[in-house]
């Protein structure tokens, strides 16, 4: 059974960093790129950042781009997402996603239950 | 960046009603296009995929259709647990976008 279990979310202040972290479970981690999700309160869900099987490729929403970072171990099963320079807009519940690749492109077919991140002073 | 506008924003239906979720593009996305359900407190649960494959455990009733900007989920006869909101997401271009959602709801 796949499982997604995020962790590291808490209360921040604007400006700080939270380093999320994603234990993957259930698959094998290095074939699939991994991604996360976040969704704001009151808001819809909006894709973060994806990273390749490898880790060698990553991608950045322009929202979060040159302040969060994403890496995997693959070793240990884990994803991560480094974030800095943090705002009140990304107080958000963080999702990690697992890649579906088809022949129609990449989606998401597990998700974990999140990891709640809030910026406040 | 690719727009994904989707429509009504609520539908109010009752069980057993046939319920047609719209989503439009703002520029050609193939059939680079999922359809996602997020239940209260649920994490999002993948449905479609391509346009009109269903993703494994995807009950029948829930059907895609489209290609290039126009987009259609269709639920064909609600049952209670199919009352949640909707996501539809590109897969063209980066960046990945959402639609801003369609809240299915209890009429």
């Amino acid at each position: 059974e796949v499982q997604l279990l995020e962790s590291g979310g808490g209360l921040v202040q604007p400006g700080g960093s939270l380093r999320l972290s994603c234990a993957a479970s259930g698959f094998t981690f290095s074939n699939y790129p991994m991604n996360w999700v976040r969704r704001a309160p009151g808001k819809g869900l909006e894709w973060v950042s994806t990273v390749s099987d490898s880790g060698t490729d990553s991608y950045y929403a322009d929202s979060v781009k040159g302040r969060f970072t994403i890496s995997r171990d693959n070793p240990k099963n884990t994803l991560y997402l480094q974030m800095s320079s943090l705002r009140a807009e990304d107080t958000a519940l963080y999702y990690c996603a697992k890649s579906l690749c088809t022949s129609f492109r990449c989606y998401f077919d597990y998700w974990g239950q999140g990891t709640l991140a809030t910026v406040s002073s | 960046e690719i727009v994904l506008t989707q429509s009504p924003a609520t539908l109010s239906l009752s069980p057993g009603e046939r319920a047609t979720l719209s989503c439009r593009a703002s520029q050609s996305v193939s059939s680079y296009l999922g359809w996602y359900q997020q239940r209260p407190g649920q994490a999002p649960r993948l449905l479609i995929y391509g346009a009109s494959n269903r993703a494994t455990g995807t009950p029948a009733r829930f059907s895609g259709s489209g290609s290039g900007t126009d987009f259609t989920l269709t639920i064909s006869s609600l049952e209670p647990e199919d009352f949640a909101v909707y996501y539809c997401q590109q897969r063209a271009n980066w960046p990945i976008t959402f639609g801003q959602g369609t809240r299915l709801e209890i009429k």
